[in-house]
């Protein structure tokens, strides 16, 4: 089975605090996401990558940043946290070919509770 | 107009009802259609897809594609309180590097 981890399940970090939220899957999986999810507001894209070191920016990249140094490893940077970035932050893969079957379907990984005091 | 437009519940239903939950989406290149479960707390995990239109079965799930309304369903027979979770649709043309377009979700209980 498709396996996406994120490294914390909760977080609590202050304004103004360099945070980094890190995303691994097991699949090889060429495309990888990252999504923001607030009641009302339903799962927005933040951004996404195609490939190595390849990010392109979804619709609310504002504050934040990514890396991708690896295929199976995504990272998303607050570069200077706030407030409004209180929010559960979902890391996602996907392969770019059909996989058996499902074609495009999108494995998440469990969700990081971010706060930000 | 929202590319998807989902109703946000929530939506309470007794143990056994049978739920119908919708979307309806504007972009007539939508090819792949699925259906994500998602738990509290939990991140989205995928219940089923369908490709274009028609029906598909899964248990005691449907999913149905009409795409001459731009109308996609999940139907839910025999409802169980296990059932309780927010669903949320989700859709993409024919692109494996084109990015799902998510409803906001609904959110459904059943009560026992």
């Amino acid at each position: 089975d498709v396996k996406v981890t994120q490294s914390s399940r909760y977080l609590v970090k202050r304004t103004g605090e360099k945070v980094f939220l890190e995303c691994v899957q097991d699949m090889d999986h060429e495309n990888m996401f990252w999504y923001r999810q607030d009641p009302g507001l339903g799962l927005r894209l933040i951004y996404f990558s195609y490939d190595v070191k390849m990010k392109e920016k979804g619709d609310i990249p504002e504050g934040y940043s990514v890396s991708r140094e690896k295929k199976e490893r995504f990272s998303l940077i607050l570069e200077s946290a706030s407030t409004n970035q209180t929010s559960m932050y979902l890391c996602a893969s996907n392969p770019l070919t059909p996989d058996r079957g499902r074609v495009y379907t999108q494995y998440f990984g469990p969700g990081t509770r971010l706060t930000v005091l | 107009q929202k590319e998807v437009e989902q109703d946000p519940g929530p939506l309470s239903v007794p143990e056994g009802a049978i739920v119908s939950l919708n979307c309806t989406y504007s972009n007539s290149a939508f090819q792949y259609f699925m259906w994500y479960r998602q738990y509290s707390r939990k991140g989205p995990e995928l219940l089923m897809y369908t490709y274009s239109s028609g029906n598909k079965e899964d248990g005691r799930f449907t999913a149905q594609v009409d795409k001459s309304s731009k109308y996609i369903s999940l139907f839910i027979r025999d409802s169980q309180p296990s059932d309780s979770a927010t669903y949320l649709c989700a859709m993409t043309a024919l692109s494996g590097n084109t990015p799902l377009v998510f409803g906001k979700g609904t959110r459904l209980s059943v009560i026992a």
